[in-house]
């Protein structure tokens, strides 16, 4: 089974409008760290935010933050006020297991594009 | 901070050279690196585990042989290209993560990434 699930490939977006990218994962181990990163074309990953297992709140990262479901095992990231900027591949990632040792997975990615 | 850099961005090289790519953690200390390759369109996969002093864990699938990985310190990783190939060409990318007990030890930063042509 897929660890991570991205389901939309490519994604449009009105510049300074909200947009949602869905990611849902799989696993059965407790403790886990979720992970979006934001890879524009010249290639570089950027990470944008992190969202632990164990953590009470969504995580916030200035214009992003991740809504955790748990119950629902998702892991949408919500940039709010989007730039042209943003347009990129941006991919869900997890690592299974506490701390940093276990190797992180990732998903296969959605193409966002900033409209002006 | 958390920057990572990789040296070279590109390289164009002969088939049945060898390539080293440097990995390296500018502003922090990684007690673990790690590769990735990626392909065109897709996304990334694990090649191999760095651990400073030790031996690499590789993937599944990956030849040791071919793809020899050295860390010999907290900042630098260096991965090894040897006999390249040009079904070896692809886009090469190295993470670090923050040795514990660093907050920041949960999250790999990566670096730019090196394009490899082998021709």
């Amino acid at each position: 089974a897929q660890k991570i699930t991205q389901t939309q490939p490519g994604m449009f977006v009105q510049e300074k409008e909200a947009v949602t990218l869905d990611c849902t994962y799989d696993t059965s181990d407790p403790s886990y760290g979720l992970f979006w990163y934001k890879q524009p074309s010249s290639g570089e990953m950027i990470f944008l935010i992190y969202q632990g297992s164990y953590d009470q709140q969504n995580a916030t990262e200035g214009r992003y933050s991740l809504n955790f479901q748990k119950a629902r095992k998702s892991a949408n990231l919500v940039i709010s006020a989007s730039q042209l900027g943003d347009s990129a591949m941006y991919f869900c990632a997890m690592r299974e297991g506490p701390g940093g040792y276990q190797k992180v997975t990732f998903g296969i990615g959605t193409k966002l594009q900033v409209i002006p | 901070g958390a920057v990572v850099s990789q040296h070279p961005s590109r390289v164009i090289c002969k088939s049945g050279t060898s390539v080293k790519i440097e990995c390296r953690s500018l502003d922090f200390q990684a007690t673990t690196m790690f590769w990735y390759r990626q392909f065109p369109k897709q996304s990334l996969m694990l090649m191999a585990t760095s651990n400073e002093g030790s031996k690499a864990t590789y993937e599944q699938g990956v030849e040791k042989d071919k793809f020899l990985i050295n860390h010999a310190s907290l900042t630098l990783s260096t991965l090894t290209v040897t006999s390249a190939h040009p079904e070896d060409s692809s886009f090469y990318i190295c993470s670090a993560r923050f040795s514990y007990p660093s907050v920041r030890a949960d999250t790999q930063y990566f670096g730019p990434g090196t394009r490899l042509t082998v021709l």
